[in-house]
């Protein structure tokens, strides 16, 4: 069975620029999620999709992050435009289902690891 | 609100050593926990859960149990090797109605094994 599937691996962009990660669930997955991992910290939750509804967004800075999920299968997350703080690793997640009917597994990708400059 | 707090590393320990990573957490309601690991280079990958008090998740020879307690989920392996070495993520899920199953992550530790 194919993980989860994340593009690009890593980026390098300047500050103010744009940039865009895709990821791609695991076939059947209800559920994705996008965390950002800081260098030195734990994954950090921005959005939690249940197919292609938001779940969760408390966390996501909406001035500048946008994230879509259409027809419910790959979802890419956006960001413009981007500080210097942006800088970590953004690691995409998806599970059978959501967590309010139980406890799911969350499969993570390799994430792609942002620098902003 | 929710948090998962974690022993700081790095830890450094030498082959066949005991190895006990602490982690406690504040939460309402009845999480599930976990420990992940992230091998150098790779993903985030799921070690073990527990998903009620007094479960004892086990993989791979490392050990967790579920203290509501202590509110605790300490990570424990009796005898390291080489290739344990990675960084270790304790985390809560809130479960069951009203929730949304999002991980809350401890800040990691770090565990070098040395030959």
């Amino acid at each position: 069975e194919a993980g989860v599937a994340q593009s690009p691996r890593y980026k390098i962009i300047e500050k103010r620029q744009s940039v865009a990660f895709w990821c791609n669930p695991i076939s059947g997955h209800a559920t994705l999620y996008w965390y950002q991992q800081i260098l030195g910290q734990g994954p950090k939750l921005l959005i939690q999709f249940q197919n292609n509804g938001v779940v969760d967004d408390s966390q996501l800075p909406k001035d500048r992050f946008s994230a879509e999920r259409l027809k419910g299968v790959d979802s890419t997350l956006k960001i413009q435009p981007a500080k210097l703080e942006d800088s970590a690793v953004y690691l995409c997640a998806s599970s059978l289902e959501s967590g309010t009917v139980g406890s799911y597994e969350q499969y993570f990708g390799p994430g792609t690891r942002l620098t902003v400059t | 609100g929710n948090s998962v707090t974690q022993m700081e590393g790095p830890v450094t320990l030498s082959e066949e050593a005991f190895l006990t990573i602490n982690c406690t957490y504040t939460a309402t309601g009845y999480p599930s926990l976990f420990w992940y690991v992230q091998y150098p280079g790779e993903g985030l990958q799921l070690l073990l859960k527990a998903t009620k008090a007094d479960d004892k998740g086990s993989n791979k020879g490392f050990e967790a149990t579920y203290r509501k307690e202590t509110t605790s989920f300490h990570l424990e392996k009796g005898s390291v090797q080489v290739s344990d070495s990675a960084v270790y993520f304790c985390a809560l899920s809130d479960t069951g109605s009203g929730n949304t199953g999002k991980l809350i992550f401890g800040q990691g530790t770090t565990l070098q094994v040395k030959p």
